[in-house]
């Protein structure tokens, strides 16, 4: 089993839709959870974090975590075309571990 | 604010040479991290250094490779010799003390080991 996993992709979700990015870790012992985001060729770009139970609303994105079920998500609400990217989990247990992320594609 | 600087930005090499990376982290970040990312991957930490000295080196192949922050400022990543392998992004990323679990990450380097 992944430390962090995430499904590929791609993910693709139409201009104005509401995108769902999904992320599950192993170490139960996790306290700190980040998404990043990545266009291609390009470093990633850290975007939301959250460290508490529930939800976390930063404009357009909402971090959502659960720590009884391992599972942190990322909405992004009227998506763009300009959110095209490679969307990253990361997880800081007792270390930080990346999942490969999912490639998300909004359609104009 | 200048962001985290690193160069080169490409190499190539061939196998069983051996490569340099370095990397200017962001004016008064402590804390200094080398990332390799494989194609398709996540990034995978190397080694993460507090100042001049290594938190965590666990992940970092230390037959072949090596890294070192001297003064506590810029770092150097080597690696000698080079495998097909190692053919990937090499990303250095830093943090300050005030937000340690917020990374900024360099442009980073491209390796392609022939």
């Amino acid at each position: 089993q992944k430390e962090v996993e995430q499904n590929s992709g791609p993910l693709s979700v139409p201009e104005g839709a509401i995108a769902s990015l999904n992320c599950t870790y192993s170490d139960r012992g996790s306290q700190s959870f980040f998404w990043y985001r990545q266009y291609s060729g390009k470093s990633p770009e850290l975007i939301m974090f959250i460290y508490s139970n529930g939800d976390k609303e930063d404009g357009r994105f909402t971090a959502q975590l659960n720590k009884a079920s391992q599972y942190v998500s990322l909405l992004i609400r009227d998506s763009q075309p300009s959110d095209s990217a490679t969307y990253l989990c990361a997880v800081i247990g007792n270390k930080l571990v990346f999942g490969a992320g999912t490639i998300l594609r909004v359609k104009s | 604010e200048a962001g985290v600087a690193q160069s080169p930005r490409y190499k190539i090499i061939e196998k069983r040479q051996s490569v340099a990376f370095w990397c200017n982290p962001i004016s008064g970040h402590a804390t200094l991290y080398w990332y390799q990312q494989i194609l398709g991957q996540g990034p995978k930490l190397l080694i993460q250094f507090q100042n001049n000295g290594v938190v965590d080196d666990s992940q970092l192949p230390k037959d072949r490779f090596s890294a070192e922050r001297l003064k506590g400022v810029d770092s150097t990543l080597k690696i000698q010799p080079a495998k097909l392998e190692d053919s990937a992004v090499y990303l250095c990323a830093s943090s300050s003390a005030r937000t340690p679990n917020e990374q900024f990450f360099g442009p980073g380097t491209r390796l392609t080991v022939l």
